[in-house]
């Protein structure tokens, strides 16, 4: 079975600082990928994802993630953090199993704050 | 264009009754999650469903019934109400073609069960 684990509960940044969030996978196929953020009292929006080719992904508000077969990591990145950016991240890993049933497990989440 | 969406947002309920919340997508989806999230577990999968009539249990089913007579539509019954059911539950739907298996979510619904 898949399993996901985002090593960092929570992280603070200045604003204007870059960001890196972590996030290491367990899966014995190439995984499907997503990181979701969830602003307070909201559901998930999908930030980006990851299928299959450039290892490199651009989503949006600026971030992107990569891919890393060898580390099994898909760290989520931004250049500059602004203040809207402080919510919580979820990474997820996607998996088929029992033919064609489908599921994405979670981590548990990375709560970011951002300092003005 | 609505989306998905789940009723009610909030509700209060007390132990030992059945309340049942509901979710509803625009978008023809194929496949419907619900999942509960708590602090320090993340998200964790209750049930889903592949189609209409067609349901399966996730990771913590127990306590929770759940049917799917319309596409559209994918309703989670707790049938009988413990404290330990209170979370906030999130209903999600998914395309699943071959280029497509992101979930979208819904708003959530926090239920309390006193």
């Amino acid at each position: 079975a898949q399993s996901v684990t985002q090593p960092d509960i929570h992280i603070t940044v200045s604003e204007g600082a870059s960001l890196e969030l972590r996030c290491n996978y367990s899966y014995g196929a190439t995984p499907y990928l997503f990181w979701y953020v969830q602003s307070p009292g909201q559901g998930l929006q999908l930030l980006l994802k990851y299928f299959s080719g450039d290892t490199l992904v651009q989503g949006i508000k600026g971030f992107e993630a990569e891919f890393k077969r060898s580390q099994s990591s898909f760290n989520l990145r931004k250049p500059s953090v602004h203040w809207s950016d402080a919510a919580e991240y979820f990474c997820a890993v996607g998996a088929l199993s029992g033919g064609s049933n489908y599921k994405l497990t979670f981590g548990k989440g990375t709560l970011l704050t951002v300092n003005p | 264009d609505a989306g998905i969406t789940q009723s009610p947002r909030y509700k209060i309920t007390e132990t030992g009754r059945q309340v049942t919340l509901m979710c509803h997508q625009t978008w023809s989806h194929s496949y419907m999650f619900w999942y509960r999230q708590d602090l320090g577990h993340g998200l964790r999968l209750i049930y889903y469903s592949a189609a209409a009539d067609i349901t399966d249990k996730g990771e913590v089913p127990d306590g929770y019934v759940v049917s799917r007579s319309k596409t559209e539509n994918f309703p989670l019954t707790l049938e009988s109400a413990t404290r330990s059911q209170t979370s906030v539950y999130f209903c999600a739907s998914s395309e699943h073609s071959t280029s497509s298996y992101e979930q979208y979510f819904g708003p959530g619904t926090r239920l309390t069960v006193t």
